[in-house]
């Protein structure tokens, strides 16, 4: 089981957001983190646990192992603010957890 | 540029069979991994299963005696069924490739997502 921490984070344009994810069980570093804006798809944003996807930006950064993991935005652009997802690939099922919605102070 | 676009009824009735498939362009199904994932309105993803690129397939446990996943290369489509629906089936049906970088290839994280289909479970 992934939980994400806080549910909702409401940060102004330029600040940076900390998101948390932790497992209930060690997944190692097979985690990754995902971006859902409204009404699209999530889009992969970091894999294993600290590994930028393909063309993902800078500002985006990705660490932890084992049970906890943050997902660092350095610099929130107006296109951050959505619902991010952690999953894990370690057991099967592979399973996401609940969000942290980044919304606009 | 890899294209994924589901399709398939929006409105299923209890006890019937749903079945979506995802036709996919720019690219090659044959080889790659593929899955299928869903949302329920006000819930997490769930990831519902996988068909690998040697043809294997692998389902969620509480869905492996109602659900197939099947490709069709020819029609560059891959497909889910999913048989007994009920109300806990609704829920937006995504398709989606595994995430590729440079020769290596991740299964199990997804790169490319189709639009997304909603389909409801209703009488």
């Amino acid at each position: 089981v992934l939980t994400q921490s806080p549910a909702t984070l409401s940060l102004s344009p330029g600040e940076s957001a900390t998101l948390s994810c932790r497992a209930s069980q060690r997944v190692t570093n097979y985690l990754a983190w995902y971006k859902q804006t409204p009404g699209q798809a999530p889009r992969l944003l970091i894999y294993d646990a600290s590994k930028r996807a393909t063309g993902i930006p800078a500002r985006f950064s990705g660490s932890g192992s084992g049970t906890d993991f943050t997902l660092t935005i350095s610099g929130l652009e107006p296109e951050d603010f959505a619902v991010y997802f952690c999953q894990q690939r370690y057991y099967w099922p592979f399973t996401f957890g609940p969000g942290t919605k980044v919304d606009i102070k | 540029q890899v294209q994924l676009q589901a399709s398939g009824p929006g409105l299923v009735k209890p006890s019937e069979t749903l079945s979506l498939t995802c036709t996919v362009s720019g690219g090659s199904l044959g080889l790659h991994s593929w899955s299928w994932i869903r949302q329920s309105p006000g819930k997490a993803l769930e990831w519902i299963g996988s068909l690998y690129n040697g043809g294997s397939t692998n389902f969620h446990p509480s869905l492996t005696s109602r659900g197939t996943i099947s490709v069709d290369t020819s029609k560059t489509q891959m497909s889910l069924t999913l048989t007994s629906v009920t109300a806990a089936d609704t829920a937006i049906y995504y398709c989606a490739r595994e995430y590729c970088s440079g020769n290596s290839c991740w299964n199990s994280y997804l790169e490319y997502w189709g639009q997304g289909i909603l389909v409801t479970v209703s009488s």
